[in-house]
């Protein structure tokens, strides 16, 4: 059964504290792995996608890597925007209704 | 582009009632989709659709329907209210195609939070 895990559930950081977020899956066939910020009480927002192990996308203080089983999402020298719930989806192979996996979350907060 | 929208933001619904939840994108996106998010529970796929007039079950779509007679809107229908159905439902679309150029990320909108009592 194709699934997504993410970890930690919850992570509280200083502001300049830099760490890393973790997306653990398995699907039979990977065609895409996506990185989504959600804000309390909105949308999620679309951050990365990344497509083969080995691919690494950045975006201001945010840069997410891929391997054969996870991905990470690492914060560097965050600050208290950067608080939110993180999301991992992954996009399995096969059909063609490109239906999202998506992991539970991580709720980050950045503390000044 | 307003990208995706929805209304209502807000509803309280009595068990029973029924209520059309409603979502549009500009966009020009051939799939939509609809979710429910509840706590700790990660988003849960409801409905979906391809393109105008063709629509498919997801993880959840029992007590929901859904219909698509344009590019731009896809409703989701609430039939016979229950608490169960208390959570907030987002809609999503995406760009794909048979070929190079699909890119598959899904556009979100705001959300309606719903409340059935």
């Amino acid at each position: 059964e194709d699934q997504v895990t993410q970890s930690p559930e919850a992570l509280r950081l200083q502001e300049g504290e830099s760490s890393s977020l973790n997306c653990s899956y398995t699907v039979s066939g990977l065609r895409g792995l996506f990185w989504y910020r959600q804000d309390p009480g909105k949308g999620p927002e679309f951050l990365f996608t990344l497509y083969s192990a080995g691919e690494e996308k950045e975006k201001e203080r945010l840069k997410a890597t891929l391997t054969k089983k996870e991905s990470f999402l690492h914060i560097t020298a965050p600050k208290p925007e950067d608080s939110a719930t993180y999301l991992c989806a992954v996009l399995p192979y096969g059909g063609a209704t490109n239906k999202l996996i998506f992991g539970t979350g991580t709720l980050l907060a950045v503390q000044p | 582009n307003a990208g995706v929208t929805q209304t209502p933001k807000f509803r309280i619904l009595k068990i029973g009632q029924s209520m059309t939840l409603q979502c549009a994108q500009d966009m020009n996106h051939n799939y939509m989709y609809w979710y429910r998010q509840d706590p700790g529970m990660g988003l849960k796929l409801i409905y979906y659709s391809v393109g105008a007039g063709i629509t498919d079950k997801g993880e959840v779509p029992n007590g929901y329907n859904v219909s698509r007679s344009t590019t731009e809107d896809f409703p989701l229908r609430l039939e016979l209210a229950a608490p169960s159905q208390t959570s907030v439902y987002f809609c999503a679309s995406s760009y794909s195609f048979a070929g190079q150029g699909s890119s598959y990320e899904q556009y979100f909108g705001p959300g309606t939070r719903l409340t059935v009592t």
